[in-house]
């Protein structure tokens, strides 16, 4: 089954910096990869998305890019604030049929500084 | 997100006592999962459900049992609760409109095994 590793598990940066959190997976059929945010107390929520058909995807300061050929997506978030503050996870999914659960990583704590 | 709920949002058992936690959604999907969420692994699928008659061992299903009362209702169960059961419980929805499975979380549960 998938397998989706997810580093670094803590990440603290100055605000204003960016940040940016890797993920790989094991299933070459997935083909859905969707970034939740959950801030402290509070459900994941989606705040970004990327199909396998698509190599980069951008909304205002957060970023998707995704490496097919070596099984990798990342999630760039640029002039961070201390909004942005949260444990993000990144997931995996072949989207369609019975098979389209999605397979989260272990989450990364991003912390930003004022 | 108001439209899936979870009761009770917090609760205290004992070792040994049969508990159940309750989902319900009001945005008609027909997909539904139980996540339990532990500080450092993230979010764990237990048991997930795709339509009223279809239920699905997730990946630590041990010790829960699931019934999907209704489209809209899927309850977890702890038959006998145990201490390393303590953790954070989330409900989830989804469905697969336009191909992409979005999930949308519950507030969560926060159970305490004593």
């Amino acid at each position: 089954g998938e397998n989706v590793e997810q580093h670094p598990s803590t990440l603290s940066v100055q605000e204003g910096d960016s940040a940016v959190i890797k993920c790989t997976y094991s299933d070459s059929a997935s083909n859905y990869f969707p970034w939740y945010k959950q801030e402290l107390g509070k459900r994941p929520q989606l705040i970004i998305d990327i199909r396998s058909n698509v190599g980069e995807k951008k909304d205002q300061r957060i970023a998707v890019t995704l490496n097919k050929t070596a099984k990798h997506f990342s999630l760039h978030i640029t002039e961070t604030q201390p909004e942005d503050s949260a444990v993000y996870f990144c997931a995996a999914s072949r989207y369609g049929g019975s098979q389209g659960n999605l397979i989260f990583g272990k989450g990364t704590k991003l912390s930003v500084k004022p | 997100d108001a439209d899936v709920t979870q009761t009770p949002r917090n609760r205290i058992t004992k070792t040994g006592k049969r508990i159940m936690l309750e989902c319900s959604q009001t945005k008609g999907h027909d997909r539904m999962y139980w996540y339990r969420q532990d500080p450092g692994l993230g979010l764990r699928l237990i048991y997930y459900s795709f339509d009223v008659k279809d239920i699905n061992k997730g990946e630590i299903s041990d010790g829960y049992s699931v019934s999907r009362q209704a489209q809209a209702k899927f309850s977890l169960s702890l038959e006998s609760a145990i201490p390393n059961q303590t953790a954070l419980y989330f409900c989830a929805t989804s469905d697969l409109r336009g191909g992409l499975e979005t999930q949308y979380f519950g507030p969560g549960t926060r159970l305490l095994v004593l």
